[in-house]
């Protein structure tokens, strides 16, 4: 079964700090791994996409890693802002069909405190 | 930002009533997509569009339906509204490429009571 797995559920950090998120997936044949913002009561936004060939990738203060072999991705957002108070999803595509079905993790909550 | 937008935002009604939420986009993607999502929980694929008169279901089943009129209108409908529809409903576009990147609009908060 294809699945997406991300730890920690929550997470709660002072401003200013570092934090890694974590996604592991199961999803097969493998098309992209991809990082999404979603404010509280907002659609989600896009922070990266990466293919296989691809084991890290920077967007600001984010960045992604992943390792395609052990098929575990990570999000580490550097000198942490209360705007980065969010949850972030980790979306797994394979290439199944032309349309390349997306499978969708539950989602970290981070709370940035000041 | 993202040029898709969905009305209203939040939406309260009584079980049994017709609703229907908008979905837009001026980006001119041919490929758009309905999500639920339920608090703590990942979204669910409902229905989805290749292109106008276009229409597929999702991997989520749904008593809604769709249709693709025009290339930027997405309209979902609930003819008759229970509680269990309760949920936020995102709309999406995709832009063409391998990696389909995905847009999403700011949802709309459906509560049936």
């Amino acid at each position: 079964k294809n699945q997406v797995e991300q730890s920690p559920q929550s997470l709660i950090i002072l401003e200013g700090k570092n934090c890694t998120l974590q996604c592991n997936y199961t999803v097969s044949p493998f098309s992209n791994l991809r990082w999404y913002k979603q404010d509280t009561g907002r659609g989600p936004v896009s922070l990266t996409i990466m293919t296989f060939s691809e084991n890290t990738k920077s967007n600001g203060r984010y960045t992604a890693t992943l390792d395609a072999d052990t098929k575990q991705s990570s999000l580490h957002i550097t000198a942490s802002q209360l705007s980065d108070s969010a949850s972030y999803i980790c979306v797994v595509s394979d290439r199944g069909s032309t349309l390349g079905r997306l499978y969708f993790g539950r989602g970290t909550q981070l709370t940035v405190w000041p | 930002e993202a040029d898709i937008y969905q009305t209203p935002r939040y939406l309260v009604i009584g079980t049994g009533k017709k609703i229907t939420l908008e979905c837009s986009q001026t980006m001119g993607h041919d490929k758009m997509y309905w999500y639920q999502q339920d608090p703590g929980m990942e979204l669910h694929l409902i229905h989805y569009s290749y292109g106008v008169n276009s229409t597929e279901k999702g991997d989520l089943s749904s008593e809604s339906t769709v249709s693709r009129i025009r290339t930027e209108h997405f309209p979902l409908t609930l003819e008759s509204a229970r509680p269990s529809h309760t949920s936020q409903y995102l709309c999406a576009s995709s832009e063409p490429g391998r990696n389909e990147k995905l847009f999403f609009g700011s949802g709309t908060q459906l509560s049936v009571l």
